[in-house]
């Protein structure tokens, strides 16, 4: 699976759209960008998904760019317990290593009032 | 929407003992579930992947004796930490796939379980 690159952490007041940036310039045309979160002391949440179109659900906007390198996940107005760490994950969304996710070391999102 | 219980959330032992995991999927049916471990401050490492009614698949360094993975049932797979030592204290989270599941929407994570070794 490609690599991905986050920033360490980044800050938010609350009601403000968080911006998250993630960069994955190795990857393949067949893989997947994923972002989940880690609220502390729980197992990860599933936010959005997408290939090369930006997706929107009731949780965040995903924006990819249009060579796919990179891609940024929006939480329209963040809230306290928004306050996580953020996983950009690239996969392949198929195949039998389907949900053999690599995560790296993530972005830490503060929310504050 | 679908739910992966682990069980226990936390747990508390001593040395040299060995200490059994639970992961269920509670409405549905998940032919691979997968283990990860997760150290303070650290991010999610993957240990194993395991497929119902055969052997679990481990990871590059990952001791498959230490760490003994069975997935007797369609929802339930059990990681069982065989003579636990305090460098086995860590937060241990499965996650579950739908079977026959393509989508994202069809991958879901457990609540982790937190193993103490005294």
């Amino acid at each position: 699976d490609a690599k991905t690159t986050q920033p360490t952490s980044m800050d938010c007041a609350e009601g403000r759209a968080a911006n998250l940036p993630c960069n994955h310039s190795t990857i393949s045309g067949n893989e997947y960008v994923y972002w989940y979160r880690q609220i502390h002391s729980q197992g990860p949440q599933y936010i959005i998904h997408g290939l090369k179109n930006n997706e929107t659900n009731e949780m965040a906007s995903l924006i990819i760019t249009e060579d796919r390198k990179s891609s940024t996940l929006i939480l329209p107005h963040a809230t306290l317990r928004d306050t996580a760490v953020y996983y950009c994950i690239v996969s392949n969304a198929g195949g039998t290593s389907y949900g053999k996710l690599t995560f790296g070391q993530g972005t830490i999102l503060t929310v504050h009032p | 929407g679908a739910v992966v219980s682990q069980h226990p959330s936390r747990v508390i032992c001593k040395s040299g003992t060995s200490v059994k995991i639970e992961c269920r999927s509670l409405d549905f049916q998940a032919t691979t579930m997968f283990w990860y471990r997760q150290f303070p401050k650290q991010s999610l490492m993957l240990m194993a992947t395991s497929n119902e009614g055969s052997k679990a698949t481990y990871e590059q360094g990952v001791e498959k004796d230490k760490f003994l993975i069975n997935h007797a049932s369609l929802t339930l797979s059990t990681l069982t930490v065989t003579s636990a030592h305090p460098e086995d204290s860590s937060f241990y989270i499965c996650s579950a796939r739908v079977s026959g599941g393509w989508n994202t929407g069809e991958l879901f994570f457990g609540e982790g379980s937190r193993l103490t070794v005294l």
